[in-house]
């Protein structure tokens, strides 16, 4: 069974950094895109950053380009999000997703507030 | 970036009835391998989403089979027949074809 566990939400101000952490477990973790995707309270869903099976080949929006970074740890089966110069609008839910949506973990709040 | 238009935002049916949501896309599907990358997604009230049907037209495992979707290039629909209480909560469209990648902005079902 296909398991992801994010961690590391939380409040923070604006302009200040964050980490975000997704563990899996329940598949072959280096054979799959991963992604994180984001939904603002009572909003739908946002696409936030994608990587290759091996890292070498990251994406994102134009909304965090340049603020946020996609990493993965393969030996570690974990997914990473490096949040930096936040905002009031990054506020959300934020999940981790594998490939093409076909795995979702409980997804962990950000709130971004003085 | 591809918009993502759904229709209709919300809908309410009775137990049993069937239902049709509606997902048109401002540029085409269709990646250059030939694959249509168009997914449909359910969020349970309270619930992280979950891939009802990947690929335009196939099932994911274990969502029952009353779930179908159809269409091509840039009009897609996903039909739900006899519509069950379960069935309730948000569905989208989502495209991973072209970056960024985009969502439709939802339909919720409600049952009366």
């Amino acid at each position: 069974e296909v398991q992801l566990v994010e961690t590391g939400g939380g409040l923070v101000q604006p302009g200040r950094s964050l980490k975000l952490s997704c563990v899996a477990s329940g598949f072959t973790f280096n054979n799959y895109w991963m992604s994180w995707t984001r939904q603002a309270p009572g909003k739908g869903l946002e696409w936030v950053a994608s990587i290759t099976n091996s890292g070498g080949s990251t994406y994102y929006p134009d909304s965090v380009k340049g603020r946020f970074t996609i990493s993965r740890d393969n030996a570690q089966n974990t997914l990473y999000l490096q949040m930096n110069s936040l905002r009031s609008e990054d506020t959300a839910t934020y999940y981790c997703t594998r490939g093409y949506y076909d795995g979702w973990g409980q997804g962990t709040l950000v709130t971004v507030s003085s | 970036d591809v918009v993502m238009t759904q229709t209709p935002p919300s809908l309410s049916v009775a137990i049993g009835q069937s239902v049709s949501i509606s997902c048109k896309s401002s540029q085409s599907l269709v990646y250059s391998d030939g694959k249509t990358y168009l997914h449909w997604l359910l969020q349970s009230p309270g619930r992280s989403p979950k891939r009802l049907i990947y690929q335009v037209s196939n099932l994911g495992s274990g969502v029952p089979d009353r779930f179908s979707g159809t269409g091509s290039q840039k009009d897609f629909t996903l039909k739900i027949s006899r519509v069950e209480a379960e069935d309730l909560g948000v569905y989208y469209c989502a495209q991973t074809t072209h970056f960024p990648l985009t969502f439709g902005s939802g339909t919720k079902l409600e049952i009366k």
